[in-house]
């Protein structure tokens, strides 16, 4: 049972701009983490944000959660070239993680 | 830096084998975790090991067993592999309930 749902399923921005990923989930959480995956390679952790928490900074990186609304967004500022992945959102339940099904971004150069 | 192997990149294997991937960490994890992941579907969890010697089913482990004998260690075993079961396969470790390092996956082709 999957919980995080992440919109849009693809986007394509030009380098230096912004993308906004949004995660959308359905039951109370302990926290909610993002994860990256370049094609063809294991995901790696970007951050994790707990359910006490509203925003979390790391880098580039800025994430939102709302949990009233059961949702959260990843905001990647001055993008890259190498930004190009599939982004994922995962919430902790149970003791393991819910994956979605992620954002492929792409960065034009 | 944490590192996860996963013992193959690609596998080729044919209807009915019993087929074994195997996943060891560096980093004295006690959970240990088997995903596999599906266009449109995203990750799902086979499988996960909170300790040696233990395991938990995740939400998909019909068609699927496994194995944690030590604590680096934690197999996925397809009893009896079919078409369906073809997919890329993520390990991943963790610490208490911290995020979790993946390896590079498995991409697996049951013939």
């Amino acid at each position: 049972s999957q919980q995080g749902e992440e919109d849009p399923q693809a986007l394509s921005i030009q380098e230096g701009e912004n993308a906004t990923m949004n995660c959308s989930y359905k039951t109370s959480i302990n926290n909610l983490q993002w994860y990256r995956q370049n094609s063809g390679r294991g995901l790696v952790h970007l951050i994790l944000i707990r359910s006490n928490e509203r925003e979390k900074h790391s880098g580039r990186l800025r994430v939102t959660l709302d949990t009233s609304k059961k949702s959260s967004s990843l905001l990647i500022t001055a993008s890259r070239a190498a930004d190009t992945a599939s982004y994922f959102c995962a919430t902790a339940e149970r003791g393991y993680l819910f994956f979605g099904t992620g954002t492929r971004l792409t960065v034009i150069p | 830096d944490v590192k996860v192997t996963q013992s193959s990149r690609y596998l080729v294997k044919r209807t009915g084998e019993k087929v074994f991937l195997e996943c060891v960490q560096d980093m004295d994890h006690e959970n240990m975790f088997w995903y596999r992941q599906d266009p449109g579907l995203g990750l799902r969890l086979i499988y996960f090991s909170y300790d040696v010697k233990m395991k938990e089913k995740g939400d998909i482990p019909e068609g699927y067993s496994v194995s944690r004998e030590k604590k680096e260690r934690f197999s996925l075993i397809l009893e009896s592999a079919s078409t369906n079961q073809t997919s890329m396969y993520l390990c991943a470790s963790s610490f208490d309930n911290q995020p979790q390092h993946f390896g590079d996956g498995t991409r697996l082709s049951i013939l």
